[in-house]
């Protein structure tokens, strides 16, 4: 069965920090490219990051720019997502997907986990 | 403000046909890059609908279809069901991000 699986969420301080994990199985990991989407709650979903198949390329929301950094291991089948800098804004649910095909933009997302929520107070 | 426009609610009687729109730019639709929609039932995760304008995944009803002209979009579905009752979103991309609608509530009456 293809299947996503997020951990890491939980409760951080304003400009804390945390890493989120997406392990990926049922399908070959590495000839897809991948993002997290996160949503607030009570709000709309809103795209985050995506990451080609080989890790190479790297694209960001401009809310996340230079504090979220995106990656992924092959070997364990693993994608990560590192928040650092954390605002109560950055307060939502996140959902990590699989893009349909390896091009990290440009195509819908067609597997998507469970999400894990990330909540960011005092 | 999300940027991608979508109407924040629709409503039908059970059998009837709806539509769901989705209004971009020439950043984003008009510039050519794809729209897909996403169905979000309540608690759940988003599960994709319709992707690269009008095509199905397998496994969804052809009473759903996508179209796309422009710089909208739109989702029809029709003979409304009541587990059709569900928040739409429609997503595309601009300068290589990815771009969501704000989503669209449908009632099924």
């Amino acid at each position: 069965e293809v299947q996503l699986l997020e951990s890491g969420g939980g409760l951080v301080q304003p400009g804390g920090s945390l890493r989120l994990s997406c392990a990926a199985s049922g399908f070959t990991f590495s000839t897809y490219a991948m993002t997290w989407v996160r949503q607030a709650p009570g709000k709309g979903l809103e795209w985050v990051s995506a990451i080609s198949t080989d890790g190479g390329g790297t694209y960001y929301a401009d809310s996340v720019t230079g504090r979220f950094t995106i990656s992924r291991d092959t070997s364990k089948n693993t994608l990560y997502l590192q928040m650092n800098s954390l605002r109560a804004e950055d307060t939502a649910v996140y959902y990590c997907a699989r893009v349909i095909v390896a091009a990290a933009i440009g195509a819908a997302f067609d597997i998507w986990g469970q999400g894990t929520m990330v909540t960011v107070s005092s | 403000q999300s940027v991608l426009t979508q109407p924040p609610s629709v409503s039908g009687a059970p059998g009837q046909r709806v539509t769901i729109s989705c209004t971009g730019s020439s950043s984003n639709i008009g510039a050519g890059y794809d729209v897909h929609w996403y169905q979000q039932l309540p608690g759940t995760a988003p599960k994709l609908l319709i992707y690269a304008n009008n095509n199905r995944p397998s496994g969804v009803p052809d009473r759903f279809s996508g179209s796309k002209s422009g710089t909208s979009a739109s989702l029809a579905i029709t003979g409304l069901q009541a587990d059709d009752e569900a928040d739409y979103y429609c997503q595309s991309y601009e300068s290589a991000s990815g771009v969501f609608g704000g989503g669209t509530k449908l009632t099924v009456l």
